[in-house]
């Protein structure tokens, strides 16, 4: 069963323009909402992170927006670059459980020139 | 440079072969995981070890084992290699005591059993 589940599962953006992964969850017992970044042939690398006490955070033009009613969350890149071009992934965590995190399926953005 | 080193980076097995993947980080980070990560599927838990002398089983730990050596090391076994465990593996750290903790993940181990 997927704790957490992402959309899109592609996204092609014109270069300038916003991309906007969403993800979803049902586990009210997460309590850390991170994202990550994958380049081809390397490891995910933690991009920006939220906690349930805010409902945004904002990184340069990287933005969490957090919905704690609904259940969402979801990521928007700002200006999009083609340098932005990668697979992001969201994942949930409980923070009394080992710090295990549970991921998304990755959404494969490609931003065309 | 600091960070999660996993060796080695490719692998190609046959059908009832065994290997031992690795993976050591330097950054003290109590916490080590392994995950596999499949196209469609995303990065799913094997093993886990909440520090050092224990380990537990994550979402898929059919067919594999783990020893965490010590702090800095933890392996991921593979007994007996079956073409379903063809994969990228990766091992992250994380330290738990941070705020804004995450995982460091290593670059990857791609295996492919034949």
């Amino acid at each position: 069963q997927q704790q957490v589940k992402q959309s899109p599962q592609s996204l092609i953006v014109q270069k300038g323009g916003i991309s906007i992964i969403n993800c979803a969850y049902e586990n009210t017992a997460f309590d850390y909402f991170p994202w990550y970044q994958q380049f081809p042939g390397k490891g995910p690398a933690l991009l920006i992170a939220i906690r349930p006490d805010v409902s945004e955070k904002k990184e340069g033009r990287f933005t969490i927006s957090f919905n704690k009613s609904a259940k969402q969350f979801s990521l928007h890149i700002m200006d999009s670059q083609p340098g932005d071009s990668a697979t992001y992934f969201c994942a949930a965590s409980m923070s009394n459980t080992g710090n295990q995190f549970y991921f998304g399926t990755g959404t494969s953005l490609t931003v065309i020139p | 440079n600091a960070g999660v080193t996993q060796t080695p980076k490719f692998q190609v097995l046959k059908t009832g072969q065994s290997m031992t993947l690795q993976c050591a980080q330097d950054m003290n980070h109590n916490s080590m995981y392994w995950y596999r990560q499949d196209p469609g599927m995303g990065l799913r838990l094997i093993y886990y070890s909440a520090s050092e002398g224990t380990t537990d089983k994550g979402e898929v730990p059919n067919g594999y084992n783990v020893s965490r050596l010590n702090k800095r090391e933890f392996s991921l076994r593979l007994e007996s290699a079956a073409p379903s465990q063809t994969s990228v593996y990766f091992c992250a750290s994380s330290d738990p005591g941070q705020f804004n903790y995450g995982y460091t993940f290593g670059s990857g181990t791609r295996l492919t059993v034949v």
